[in-house]
């Protein structure tokens, strides 16, 4: 079954460093999300990029998507200590008929930003 | 922005008890769904719900659980006899088509003692 699969499953850094954070998957995708959690909350939508997109910006975060090698990576420049939270990614694909997309999300990225 | 709500928002409960968890997806948004995170882990799919049926379920998603969409605003989900091992955050998500952003709810946190 297709599944992101984020990495590394946990990053640590300094304030102001960029952080990058990957995702792989094994099957054909109509789009990739990325999510963060802090912890023991809730899930925030931070950017969606489709099969046919290459690149987005929102703000201080990048994504990039290479469906020829199943891979996507999240870029947030300038990081600060309020980044800390985990960091999933989730692909959305077509299951079975119709239009019944369904979101498989990964194990996720703890990134934890020190001051 | 449009918000997808959940009540309650921390349920604990005896091992052997029914629970609901109600959600209340946005208004026009046509697909619902149902995830849980178990603590420390990734969140997993329980159901997808489409025009009044389930259109897909994991594995996790046994005769105990059920969902419902009771009255055209409210998505349950249904526990009929709780175990320890459902202990969880339980997320609803909704979304307008099956190709858009799924918006999340803010969980509600089971806990079966």
């Amino acid at each position: 079954s297709q599944q992101g699969e984020e990495d590394p499953q946990a990053l640590s850094i300094q304030e102001g460093e960029n952080a990058t954070m990957n995702c792989s998957y094994k099957t054909s995708i109509n789009n990739l999300q990325w999510y963060r959690q802090n912890s023991g909350r809730g899930l925030v939508h931070l950017i969606l990029i489709r099969s046919n997109e290459r690149e987005k910006h929102s703000g201080r975060l990048r994504v990039t998507l290479d469906t020829s090698k199943k891979s996507s990576s999240l870029l947030i420049t300038a990081s600060r200590a309020a980044d800390t939270a985990s960091y999933f990614c989730a692909t959305d694909a077509l299951h079975g008929g119709g239009s019944n997309y369904k979101l498989t999300f990964g194990k996720g990225t703890l990134l934890t930003v020190n001051p | 922005e449009p918000e997808v709500t959940q009540t309650p928002s921390h349920q604990v409960t005896q091992m052997g008890q029914e629970v609901i968890l109600r959600c209340v997806p946005i208004s026009n948004h046509l697909y619902f769904y149902w995830y849980r995170q178990i603590l420390g882990q990734k969140v997993e799919f329980l159901v997808s719900f489409y025009n009044n049926e389930i259109s897909e379920k994991s594995e996790i998603f046994d005769d105990q659980f059920s969902v419902e969409r009771p009255d055209g605003s409210n998505f349950t989900l249904k526990i009929r006899s709780t175990k320890l091992e459902d202990s969880a955050m339980y997320f609803c998500a909704s979304r307008l088509e099956g190709r858009d952003r799924a918006y999340f709810g803010p969980g509600t946190r089971l806990t079966v003692t």
